[in-house]
């Protein structure tokens, strides 16, 4: 059975403080891995990977992944109070016409 | 671009009750798809579409539930009867299936709560 699994499934840090989120994966016929971000509503697009090694970037958050080893990472760095949210990891499946796998997601929670 | 649109926002309803969840996709989208997310399970795949046509139902907790896609911007789900257990957040989200890699765009959600 196809899965994928976040951790941790919290994290509680200080403004300032830097972040990693752990997505790894168990799925046959990969295509690509995505990251959201889930505030109050509904979840938004953060970033899509499909090659190993190759860094994504926006602002303070990054993203990489790691196809050998079945897994991706998030990292935020100098995190803000605004950062707080449930960030997802999916993952698409070749020939499966978009379908994608949600992890259960991370909650990140950041105080001033 | 308007982006997805649910309705209603937010039901309380009593069990046993007909729910009807609305979806306007994203114009020119060609799949669409249908969550649930509680705390306990997460974000659940219940049911997509692709050119109007139900893909894979396999998510679909039971025989209450049935999702229509009468045409490319419209579709439904619907629980009958409605239990406690289904109260949930229900998302539907859109994306362009073109032969490449599409992102998902997700609408904002309709909070149901089953008494």
């Amino acid at each position: 059975e196809d899965k994928v699994v976040q951790s941790p499934l919290s994290l509680v840090v200080h403004e300032g403080d830097t972040v990693t989120l752990n997505c790894s994966y168990e799925v046959t016929n990969f295509r690509s891995l995505l990251w959201y971000k889930q505030e109050k509503k509904a979840p938004t697009f953060l970033f899509m990977l499909t090659s190993s090694g190759i860094e994504k970037k926006s602002g303070r958050l990054s993203s990489i992944l790691d196809k050998k080893e079945l897994f991706s990472i998030l990292n935020i760095t100098a995190t803000q109070t605004g950062d707080s949210a449930i960030y997802l990891c999916a993952v698409d499946l070749l020939y499966n016409t978009d379908k994608l796998i949600f992890g259960t997601g991370t909650r990140l929670q950041v105080f001033p | 671009d308007a982006g997805v649109i649910q309705s209603p926002r937010h039901e309380v309803t009593e069990m046993g009750q007909e729910v009807t969840l609305r979806c306007k996709p994203i114009s020119g989208h060609n799949s669409l798809f249908w969550y649930r997310q509680t705390m306990m399970r997460g974000l659940e795949l219940l049911i997509y579409f692709n050119n109007n046509v139900p893909i894979d139902d396999s998510g679909m907790p039971e025989d209450r539930f049935s999702a229509k896609m009468p045409n490319a911007s419209f579709s439904t789900l619907k629980i009958q009867p409605s239990e406690p257990r289904d109260s949930a957040v229900y998302f539907c989200a859109s994306s362009l299936l073109a032969g490449g890699q599409e992102t998902q765009y997700f609408g904002p959600g309709t909070r149901l709560l089953v008494l």
